[in-house]
């Protein structure tokens, strides 16, 4: 079992560029959430997604930011325009269909400069 | 909205020493998780803590959750230096919804 999947490990963007974060979750999970991590601090949910679907996107910034999980291939986070204050660890989880397992990857490190 | 609230935020400590850090959180919840992350690093589980009452332990680390006060506590026995790290709790939304709410963190210490 090879856990949740994220790459890349490490993004660097220059301000203005897309970024786009990949997630595979954990085999027999079907729900994918993303959270960011700002320098010093706790995690904050992001978007809550099940296949071909967005089920909670209450924590998403309004502009530059989409997630999508296809019902083919991994979960996708996309950041248009990258600013610096988008410069954070973006981690993802994972869970069966109850929310009881949740599983976090490794995270992907995005510093825009 | 749920918060949860975490102290210390910092802890230096004394190899050998016991000390407790405490999570509270603001409405009903099933389940509380506790987390440990060294730096760079992602979120290695430590104990899920399903119902009033209940206690986990693992090597010189206890947690412990108390629904009707809305707490939880992780204790940490005779610390060693492996024990440094950012100690996160983590309270799952009841009902539908499938977020966690994350504490801001402690970060701990500890000192030869």
């Amino acid at each position: 079992n090879a856990g949740v999947m994220q790459n890349p490990r490490h993004l660097v963007r220059r301000r203005g560029q897309e970024a786009r974060l990949r997630c595979s979750p954990m085999k027999g999970h079907s729900h994918v959430y993303w959270y960011r991590q700002l320098p010093e601090e706790g995690l904050k949910f992001m978007v809550y997604l099940q296949k071909e679907n967005i089920i909670d996107e209450s924590g998403m910034p309004k502009e530059r930011f989409s997630a999508e999980f296809p019902k083919e291939g991994p979960s996708i986070l996309r950041i248009q325009q990258v600013v610096r204050g988008d410069s954070a660890a973006y981690f993802c989880a994972s869970s069966p269909s109850s929310p009881y397992g949740y599983t976090f990857g490794s995270g992907t490190r995005l510093t825009v400069v | 909205e749920l918060k949860v609230e975490q102290n210390p935020l910092f802890l230096s400590m004394q190899e050998g020493k016991n000390y407790t850090i405490y999570c509270n959180y603001s409405t009903t919840s099933d389940r509380l998780y506790w987390y440990r992350q060294d730096p760079g690093k992602s979120l290695e589980s430590l104990f899920v803590l399903l119902s009033n009452g209940a206690v986990k332990q693992e090597g010189r680390l206890m947690a412990s959750l108390d629904t009707k006060a809305r707490l939880s506590t992780l204790h940490i026995t005779a610390a060693v230096h492996d024990l440094s790290a950012t100690y996160f709790c983590a309270v799952l939304s009841s009902g539908s919804a499938r977020q966690l709410t994350f504490g801001s963190g402690t970060q701990l210490t500890v000192l030869p």
